[in-house]
């Protein structure tokens, strides 16, 4: 088993449309989620963070169940910009460092 | 506030060819770590700088190697290309527990 794992889609939503992504983790000592936007060929950038009691930033809601081991991401209303690819990412602390494993990510296409 | 830089921004190497990727991280950060991400997949950890010493290493080969300079800035450096090479190679400055990333050096070994 992967230790993030990520269903990478495309999940093909019209605009407006709400959609949910989730992402496992194997590692139960792992201590700070995140979620990131990758546009193609760009970097990843950082989204948000993921907080046991959840975070939410208008339109974007991610939540942590570490009972069941995911993370979640929420959009509401779709924007056509909301396009990119979602990864999650999972830190573990190691020899003092905090170091991230990534999911391969979920491809996002929002259509008019 | 300048946020993370790479150079240089495209590379295209030969087989058994060597490379140097550089990186500067965000203003503040002292820790630099570096990702190799092929199509379609996640970025993979290779290894983490702090205090210019190597203080984190992923399940890549000994041909992956690095430096930090006194100023945080660093170096990937790859020997003996491989095919399997080609990738995206990402720097990332820490803050904290939350990594920010660099706009990349994509690296097509033919």
């Amino acid at each position: 088993r992967k230790e993030v794992e990520q269903d990478p889609g495309p999940f093909n939503v019209p605009e407006g449309a709400t959609v949910a992504f989730n992402c496992t983790y194997s590692n139960s000592a792992s201590q700070s989620f995140f979620w990131y936007r990758q546009d193609c060929r760009k970097e990843p950038k950082l989204l948000m963070s993921v907080y046991s009691s959840g975070n939410e930033d208008g339109r974007f809601t991610a939540q942590l169940n570490r009972a069941s081991q995911y993370i979640s991401l929420l959009i509401r209303d779709s924007k056509l910009s909301d396009s990119a690819t979602y990864l999650c990412a999972v830190n573990a602390v190691t020899g003092g460092s905090y170091i991230p494993t990534f999911g391969r990510g979920t491809s996002l296409i929002v259509h008019p | 506030d300048a946020g993370v830089t790479q150079s240089p921004t495209h590379l295209i190497k030969t087989r058994g060819q060597q490379v140097t990727l550089r990186c500067s991280p965000k203003s503040g950060h002292d820790t630099v770590s570096w990702y190799q991400q092929a199509l379609g997949q996640g970025p993979q950890f290779i290894f983490q700088y702090y205090e210019e010493e190597e203080r984190q290493r992923g399940n890549f080969p000994d041909r992956f190697s690095g430096h930090q300079f006194p100023n945080y800035s660093s170096e990937l450096n790859v020997n003996a290309l491989l095919l399997g090479d080609s990738a995206l190679y990402l720097c990332a400055s820490n803050h904290g527990d939350t990594q920010y990333f660099g706009p990349g050096t994509r690296l097509t070994v033919l």
